[in-house]
């Protein structure tokens, strides 16, 4: 079965600092990968998504990620953070049954905190 | 164009009742799924509908149900509530291909509380 892992719970930032947030992912083909950022009281939105191709995968909001099969990984990164960015990232990877696919399997989270 | 929409924002319910979730998909979009995420983590599968059928299941006993109309709403509904089944609900509609692999668009959860 698949699983992702996201190494870390809790990420301080300065804001204008870089961010890296880590994924590690166990699924045995190509796997559909994918980043959502939940803020406080709301809904889940897609930042990015890797299929195939290119493995550095641009989003929205300036966030980029990079799929590296050789590690299981698809790490998110932002070049500089704003103070706006403080929310809780979830890393997913598609889930593919019997019937096809399906849902997401998620990751436990990061929450992403920015210091002034 | 109209986002995914949940009804209630919250819920108290006590232990032993049942309790019907509501979510509108976005307009065009044929496919829901459904998730539940408990406070501190992240979200967990429980279903999909495609074309009013059910197109896979995660690890969820059969006490939680759903349904989808010709109009590609959704409801879940959850027997016998337990205390563990406290958490955001969250719904997620996708385009019209019925694969996991087109983004899926979530509305903002409903807060279930049992007691």
């Amino acid at each position: 079965a698949q699983s992702v892992t996201q190494p870390d719970i809790h990420i301080t930032v300065s804001e204008g600092a870089s961010l890296e947030l880590r994924c590690n992912y166990s699924y045995g083909a190509t796997p559909y990968l994918f980043w959502y950022v939940q803020s406080p009281g709301q809904g889940l939105q897609l930042l990015l998504k890797y299929f195939s191709g290119d493995t550095l995968v641009q989003g929205i909001k300036g966030f980029e990620a990079e799929f590296k099969r050789s590690q299981s990984s698809f790490n998110l990164r932002k070049p500089s953070v704003h103070w706006s960015d403080a929310a809780e990232y979830f890393c997913a990877v598609a889930r593919w049954s019997g019937g096809g696919a399906d849902g997401l399997t998620f990751g436990k989270g990061t929450h992403l905190i920015i210091q002034p | 164009e109209t986002g995914v929409t949940q009804s209630p924002t919250h819920l108290i319910k006590t232990r032993g009742q049942q309790v019907t979730l509501r979510c509108s998909s976005q307009s065009g979009h044929n496919t829901v799924s459904w998730y539940q995420q408990a406070l501190g983590q992240g979200p967990q599968f429980i279903f999909q509908y495609y074309r009013e059928e059910e197109n896979g299941r995660g690890n969820f006993p059969p006490r939680f149900s759903g349904l989808q109309f010709p109009n590609y709403s959704s409801e879940l509904n959850v027997n016998a509530l337990e205390l563990d089944d406290s958490a955001l609900y969250l719904c997620a509609s996708s385009t019209p291909s019925g694969s996991v692999a087109d983004t899926q668009y979530f509305g903002p959860g409903t807060r279930l509380t049992v007691l």
